[in-house]
């Protein structure tokens, strides 16, 4: 079955270290997305890349967070400085939208995460 | 207003017995899709199974159906002949059709299999 690898699958760091998270979609799918899981807010949308564009990242805390698409097998995600509020679990998942094809079912596939600590 | 809106944050159900997670939606939009995820206790999500809003039957993937009432709004997931293995989280999400193409997702209901 073809995969999201996410790496690293755990880390903890120190307060205003960087953390950088990185994330390999699926081959041919050309959406990604970074979601966000806490106790707090549960699941919430963090950035949204289509053909390696970044179409959404409006749920991002822009003075630390900042996602890029370097090519299509890789995604990263960056927070510098880290703070103890970032500490959660950080998903990637990949899928295939093609315009306006909204009857298709394109499920997007998760990655199986990391956990972040920051203390 | 909530987009996804998941009533029960835990429900327990016996062995072999079928079971209905509620989820309802609001959106404006007339295309969507919904999907249900199924995230275990090591933490992975795990997709289950999805419905299009212009899909006329009820989505189905093994034990798994989606009890879709547009009119309702609401798009609840039956389990059934529950096993152990499906103790989780359980997530509805919606995708809508214009704009943002992300899944907003509910804030899940934690399923506990009885033997």
């Amino acid at each position: 079955d073809a995969r999201v690898t996410q790496t690293p699958r755990d880390k903890v760091t120190e307060m205003g270290q960087e953390v950088t998270m990185r994330c390999q979609p699926i081959l041919g799918h050309n959406t990604v997305f970074w979601y966000r899981q806490t106790m707090m807010q549960g699941l919430e949308l963090l950035a949204y890349f289509r053909n390696r564009a970044p179409l959404d990242d409006s749920g991002m805390p822009k003075d630390r967070f900042s996602a890029e698409m370097p090519d299509a097998t890789l995604a990263t995600l960056k927070i510098q400085p880290s703070e103890p509020r970032d500490s959660a679990v950080y998903f990637c998942a990949s899928g295939l939208t093609l315009g306006q094809a909204h009857k298709v079912n394109y499920g997007y596939t998760f990655g199986s995460g990391t956990r972040l600590t920051v203390v | 207003a909530q987009k996804i809106t998941q009533t029960q944050p835990g429900m327990f159900v016996q062995e072999k017995e079928a079971v209905t997670l509620d989820c309802t939606y609001d959106t404006s939009d007339q295309s969507y899709g919904l999907f249900w995820y199924k995230q275990p206790s090591s933490g992975e999500m795990i997709f289950l199974i999805y419905q299009g809003s212009y899909d006329e039957q009820n989505a189905t993937e093994g034990r798994y159906s989606l009890n879709f009432q547009k009119a309702r709004k609401s798009a609840n997931l039956v389990i059934s002949a529950s096993q152990l293995g499906d103790s989780a989280m359980y997530f509805c999400a919606m995708r809508e059709g214009t704009g943002r193409r992300a899944l907003t997702f509910g804030s899940g209901t934690r399923l506990q299999v009885q033997p």
